[in-house]
């Protein structure tokens, strides 16, 4: 079964300070999916990224970056000079690869980061 | 707006009623999703539609969840004989393609509590 965990729950850091948010996952599949996530106070789940298992580039967008691992089976997620309106919950996700299945995402239990003025 | 659209936002109901949550997808996605979020937890997958195939209904938790969608596009999930336990954010998301490449675009979800 595939099965994505992230260890910590909540985080609280003072703002312009860099945070790591960890995720590993589990799956058999060779072919598979990682995603991020945010979900603001206001509730609706905000896309960040998606990285494909054949791809372990890591990836930097502003002040947000990632880094995929194959070896340790983790997809982290760091943030740069946290601000204050970074605070929200993340979720990473793993796709469910199969005909039927589709763009179907499991997901971990989430990260509540408070970026504290 | 051009987003998921998601109805009611907020439904507060005794046990034992019935309720209906509503979910308007972005106009053309083919796929739809709902997922529950309890207090402090993960998004827990409920059920699966993508265009005129059979839903995948799996993570549905019991026979009193269904969910229908009409005409391929606005979804109805309904949970009969509503329980406490039940309450928790219904989230509804679309998504344009059936590969598991494809990014969900979801509502800002219904919240139930159930007294």
């Amino acid at each position: 079964a595939q099965k994505v965990t992230q260890a910590q729950t909540e985080i609280s850091v003072v703002e312009k300070e860099d945070v790591t948010l960890d995720c590993v996952y589990e799956t058999r599949d060779t072919t598979y999916y990682l995603f991020w996530y945010k979900q603001p106070p206001s509730g609706e789940l905000v896309f960040l990224i998606r990285r494909n298992s054949f791809d372990e580039q890591n990836e930097i967008s502003g002040r947000y970056s990632w880094n995929f691992q194959k070896s340790t089976s983790s997809f982290n997620f760091t943030i740069t000079a946290s601000q204050v309106v970074d605070s929200a919950v993340y979720f990473c996700a793993l796709s469910e690869r199969g005909e039927t299945s589709g763009s179907r995402l499991t997901f971990g239990e989430g990260t509540q980061l408070t970026v504290n003025p | 707006g051009a987003g998921v659209s998601q109805s009611p936002s907020n439904k507060v109901t005794e046990k034992g009623k019935d309720v209906e949550l509503r979910c308007d997808p972005i106009s053309g996605h083919t796929a739809l999703y709902w997922y529950r979020q309890s207090l402090g937890q993960g998004l827990e997958f409920l059920i699966y539609f993508q265009g005129n195939s059979a839903p995948d209904k799996s993570g549905l938790p019991s026979d009193r969840f269904s969910a229908e969608r009409t005409g391929g596009s606005v979804s109805t999930l309904t949970i009969q004989r509503t329980q406490q336990e039940d309450s928790a954010v219904y989230l509804c998301a679309s998504a344009s393609t059936w590969r598991p490449t494809g990014e969900l675009f979801f509502g800002e979800g219904s919240r139930l509590t159930v007294l």
